[in-house]
């Protein structure tokens, strides 16, 4: 595709219930990231997968976060039991080098 | 630990005035930093980036400014446009190609 491509757009979720959210990369890059961004602050890294190295999971907030990315393409961030501070809009990117190509985000709200 | 970072989280310049948006990072093992610019409610875009064996790169209409000797990078912005209006992040690439973000910046440009 054209770029990196987030669905869904918004998603309005119980307290509780698990999400998943999907990022379908740029065609050909290696590298994807995943960021949450809470209203007015800055990109909180949580996950980041390099081809088929061990991703890094080092800013994932706790166990009922997870994230997968299968076949070096497509890639699922699910957060289970979500809770009210889950509420964000999360993030994809992906790359080919340095730089990092954003998708337009998924807006989560947990009601 | 290390981190990205940005002086003031708002700035209001008059349209057709220059813009300077400031960076201190603390990370002297970034050889790589990006400005992204971020309207409401899309993803982050890139603007500019430099390497850190480079201290000036222009652009269309930005300049990023890179000090490594006080850890200091900057985006001016020529001759401000409405369209600037955005939330501006400057990031560091540590090698590892895992980019951190600072706050970001506000700027609003007045007609």
């Amino acid at each position: 595709g054209a770029g990196v491509s987030q669905s869904p757009s918004n998603k309005v979720t119980e307290k509780g219930k698990d999400v998943e959210l999907r990022c379908d990369p740029i065609s050909g890059h290696t590298a994807l990231y995943w960021y949450r961004q809470s209203l007015g602050q800055g990109l909180e890294f949580l996950i980041y997968f390099q081809g088929n190295s061990a991703p890094d999971k080092s800013g994932l907030p706790s166990d009922r976060f997870s994230a997968e990315r299968t076949g070096g393409s497509v890639s699922t961030l699910t957060i289970q039991r979500t809770q009210q501070e889950d509420s964000a809009v999360y993030l994809c990117a992906s790359s080919s080098g340095p730089n990092a190509f954003f998708g337009q985000g998924t807006r989560l709200t947990v009601v | 630990g290390e981190s990205v970072g940005l002086h003031l989280p708002t700035l209001s310049v008059q349209e057709g005035d220059n813009s300077i948006i400031n960076c201190a990072y603390s990370n002297s093992a970034s050889d790589y930093f990006i400005w992204y610019k971020q309207e409401s409610g899309k993803g982050p875009q890139f603007i500019i980036d430099i390497r850190s064996n480079m201290d000036k790169r222009q652009g269309q209409r930005v300049t990023v400014l890179l000090n490594k000797t006080v850890k200091h990078l900057s985006l001016q912005i020529a001759a401000t446009q409405p369209g600037d209006s955005a939330v501006y992040f400057c990031a560091e690439n540590g090698g590892d190609y895992k980019l951190s973000f600072g706050a970001g910046t506000t700027v609003t440009v007045r007609a």
